[in-house]
């Protein structure tokens, strides 16, 4: 089983604040996915991680994959409203995928 | 160009019925994933089809089969529901087998009394 941990599970803030929400593993992975799915909607790719120690940065949205491959981080900075959904991490292994349970976030206005 | 489209947005059904979910790729994918969502969950990876083929199966009941058509398009079928049947069916299309760059569509929210 190549289990994903996601957390916290749940997030309130207010917009302006900063946030960061984590997936780790025991496994190590080649890559790792991050997806928001909004209320209603599937889940939408943001990013792909692939080596040890990356960090990517997608507006103000910074994802980094651990040096062992076995962990990640998304840090929101000054979200906003638009940024509330479900994240999610997966990543693809022996010809299945798996995704966390992920991280419910609501920014409050 | 066209998304991942599904049908039909929403579904009820009886314990022991039989169910059929649809699901049409963006154009120029060959392969399709099915996933099942329950409420507060991660999506649970079903199976995967690529180019008519199973390419992958989640721990899922045989109950729980599928179908990739000449275009690209597939069937999610489930046999005797159960009530933990519930939920959000999820499928995703991408340009090919593997751990390709998935499009999902918005789902199918199954409802099983």
């Amino acid at each position: 089983t190549q289990l994903l941990e996601q957390s916290p599970q749940f997030l309130s803030i207010q917009e302006g604040e900063n946030l960061t929400v984590y997936c780790n593993s025991s496994s190590v992975f080649s890559s790792l996915q991050w997806y928001r799915q909004e209320p209603g909607e599937g889940p939408v790719l943001l990013v792909t991680v692939v080596t040890g120690g990356e960090v990517k940065k997608l507006k103000r949205l910074t994802f980094q994959f651990g040096d062992a491959r076995k962990d990640s981080s998304l840090h929101i900075t000054a979200a906003q409203p638009g940024d509330t959904g479900l994240y999610l991490c997966a990543h693809y292994n022996f010809n299945k995928f798996y995704f966390g349970s992920g991280t419910k976030l609501n920014v409050k206005p | 160009e066209t998304g991942v489209t599904q049908s039909p947005t929403h579904l009820i059904k009886t314990r022991g019925q039989q169910v059929t979910l649809r699901c049409s790729s963006q154009s120029g994918h060959n392969t399709v994933s099915w996933y099942q969502q329950a409420l507060g969950q991660g999506p649970q990876f079903i199976f995967q089809y690529y180019r008519e083929e199973e390419n992958g199966r989640g721990n899922f009941p045989p109950r729980f089969s599928g179908l990739q058509f000449p275009n690209y398009s597939s069937e999610l079928n489930v046999n005797a529901l159960e009530l933990d049947d519930s939920a959000l069916y999820l499928c995703a299309s991408s340009l090919s087998g593997g751990g390709e760059t998935q499009y999902f569509g918005p789902g199918t929210r199954l409802l099983v009394l």
